[in-house]
């Protein structure tokens, strides 16, 4: 199982909010490392979506949010739209295994209604 | 434009080898850090290996230490996984990613298309 657990799937209706949690521990998220979140959209590469627990870069709609609290991190996505249906990903790093390396969440399958 | 390429990957015999590569333009790759991910068919991302700008600092997950080695041609532009030995369980999806540090970690913010390894008799 991964290191970063999030839920396998969530859903909302158009227009809704959605959450995605991500939870960690001691030695990554809980150790102040940061919670980065990425978009994969069905047959496609991964995107960066949010970086650093709560910046979005450039072109990435301000429908979406990053949070970070304690050992875990949330994504929210409000106004849902039919184009957010993807997979998401929480990242971080982590200092626990075998002198540290970057960890992924297994992903939360995101369906719009 | 920030492009990464990966090609090399195919379907290969139970500990037999192969070798991807990644090409990069669009920015200055010998400035950045790079890393290999993988996605286990219908599964989730997994960190493969890290190379720093330089070369001088690898760092592998544990399932594919001693069996793969990462390395780069700055002067090419070019990523590469030498992957020896390989099992069943490394078919997967190879994207390389760009690495961006911030604060006390780093972020991937550019990937490539990813290239297929299928290890199947």
């Amino acid at each position: 199982q991964s290191v970063l657990t999030q839920p396998p799937s969530v859903s909302g209706a158009p227009g809704q909010r959605v959450t995605i949690s991500c939870t960690g521990s001691s030695s990554n998220i809980g150790a102040g490392y940061d919670v980065h979140w990425y978009q994969q959209l069905p047959g496609t590469a991964p995107k960066l979506l949010i970086y650093g627990n709560s910046n979005r870069p450039s072109g990435v709609p301000d429908r979406f949010s990053g949070s970070k609290s304690g050992t875990s991190a949330s994504l929210a996505i409000t106004g849902l739209q039919a184009e957010d249906e993807a997979d998401y990903y929480c990242q971080s790093y982590d200092s626990s295994l075998s002198g540290g390396c970057w960890v992924f969440g297994g992903g939360t399958k995101l369906t719009v209604l | 434009e920030v492009q990464l390429v990966e090609s090399g990957g195919g379907l290969v015999q139970p500990g037999g080898s192969l070798r991807l590569s990644c090409a990069a333009s669009g920015f200055t790759f010998s400035s950045y850090e790079m890393n290999w991910v993988r996605q286990a068919p219908g599964k989730g991302l997994e960190w493969v290996s890290y190379i720093s700008s330089s070369g001088s600092t690898i760092y592998y997950a544990d399932s594919v230490k001693g069996r793969f080695t990462i390395s780069r041609d700055n002067a090419k532009n070019s990523l590469y996984l030498q992957m020896n030995s390989l099992r069943a369980e490394d078919t997967a999806v190879y994207y390389c990613a760009r690495a961006q540090p911030y604060s006390s970690s780093w972020y991937f913010d550019y990937w490539g298309q990813g290239t297929l390894v299928t290890v199947s008799s």
